[in-house]
C-alpha cells in the first residue's frame, strides 16, 4: 500500500487566492481526518469523515475552510481566501477499526 | 474532557544517554487509547506505538520502551542509549475509541541527540 497520499507537498500562494489541498487515503480505511500543525497551537484537529461523511467540524477555523469527500478514495480542504496566518503544515490522516493513524506527509502551505 | 499534557518542550542529550519524555493524558472514559508518534526534521509523523487502557504492561521495542500507569495517567517513553538519528519531536496522542474518533495530541518534545 502506498499509505496515505497527499499533493502538493509544498505550496506558496499570494494572500487572497484560493487553494485546494489533496489526499487519498489508505484504501479500505472508513475515517479521514485534517490536522494543521503550526507552532503556535501544534497539532489540531479541522475536521474528519467517516464513509465520506463529515462528522466533526468544529475545528474549522472558520467560512473560509472548507472540506469535502466526495468518495472513499479522495478528500479536499480548500481555503479561499487564503490569509498569511493560514501559513501552517496540513495533514491528512486515514484509520480504520483494529488499525493505527496513518498519516500523509504532509502540505506545508506558505501565504505571502 | 481529554486533554495530553508533554511538560517537557525541548530536552537535549548527549549520544548514549538515556532519556525519558514525560506523557500525562486526562479522560473520564474508561476505555481509551493513547499513542506516541514521532516527527523526524524531514516532517512525517511515524507511528511509534498504540497501548490500549486495559493493558498496562510495559513495552519494549529495541532501545525504546514505554511504561503505562493508570494510577497516574502517565504513558512515558524512554529511550537507551540515545543516537543522533533520535532527533526529532515526539507527540503523545489520546482517543477514546479505536477509530471513531480523532486523536488528540500534546503539543510535542523536541529532542535533540548530539553527538
Amino acid at each position: 500500500d502506498a499509505g496515505v497520499i497527499q499533493s502538493p507537498r509544498h505550496e506558496v500562494t499570494e494572500m487572497g487566492q484560493e487553494v485546494t489541498l489533496r489526499c487519498k487515503p489508505i484504501s479500505g480505511h472508513d475515517y479521514l481526518f485534517w490536522y494543521r500543525q503550526t507552532m503556535m497551537r501544534g497539532l489540531e484537529l479541522l475536521i474528519y469523515f467517516n464513509n465520506n461523511v463529515p462528522i466533526d467540524d468544529s475545528g474549522m477555523p472558520e467560512d473560509r475552510f472548507s472540506a469535502k469527500m466526495p468518495n472513499a478514495s479522495f478528500s479536499t480542504l480548500k481555503i479561499q481566501p487564503s490569509e498569511p496566518r493560514d501559513s501552517a503544515v496540513y495533514f491528512c490522516a486515514s484509520t480504520q477499526m483494529w488499525s493505527g493513524y496513518t498519516f500523509g506527509s504532509g502540505t506545508r502551505l506558505t501565504v505571502v | 474532557a481529554q486533554k495530553v499534557t508533554q511538560a517537557q518542550t525541548e530536552i537535549s542529550v548527549v549520544e548514549k544517554e538515556d532519556v525519558t519524555l514525560d506523557c500525562v493524558y486526562e479522560t473520564r472514559d474508561t476505555t481509551y487509547y493513547l499513542f506516541w508518534y514521532k516527527q523526524p526534521p524531514s516532517g512525517e509523523l511515524v507511528f511509534l506505538i498504540r497501548r490500549n487502557s486495559f493493558d498496562e504492561q510495559n513495552e519494549i521495542s529495541g532501545r525504546y520502551s514505554w511504561n503505562f500507569q493508570k494510577s497516574t495517567s502517565s504513558f512515558n517513553f524512554t529511550i537507551t542509549a540515545s543516537q543522533v538519528v533520535d532527533s526529532a519531536v515526539y507527540f503523545c496522542a489520546l482517543t477514546f475509541n479505536q477509530a471513531g474518533t480523532a486523536l488528540i495530541f500534546g503539543k510535542g518534545t523536541t529532542l535533540s541527540v548530539s553527538s
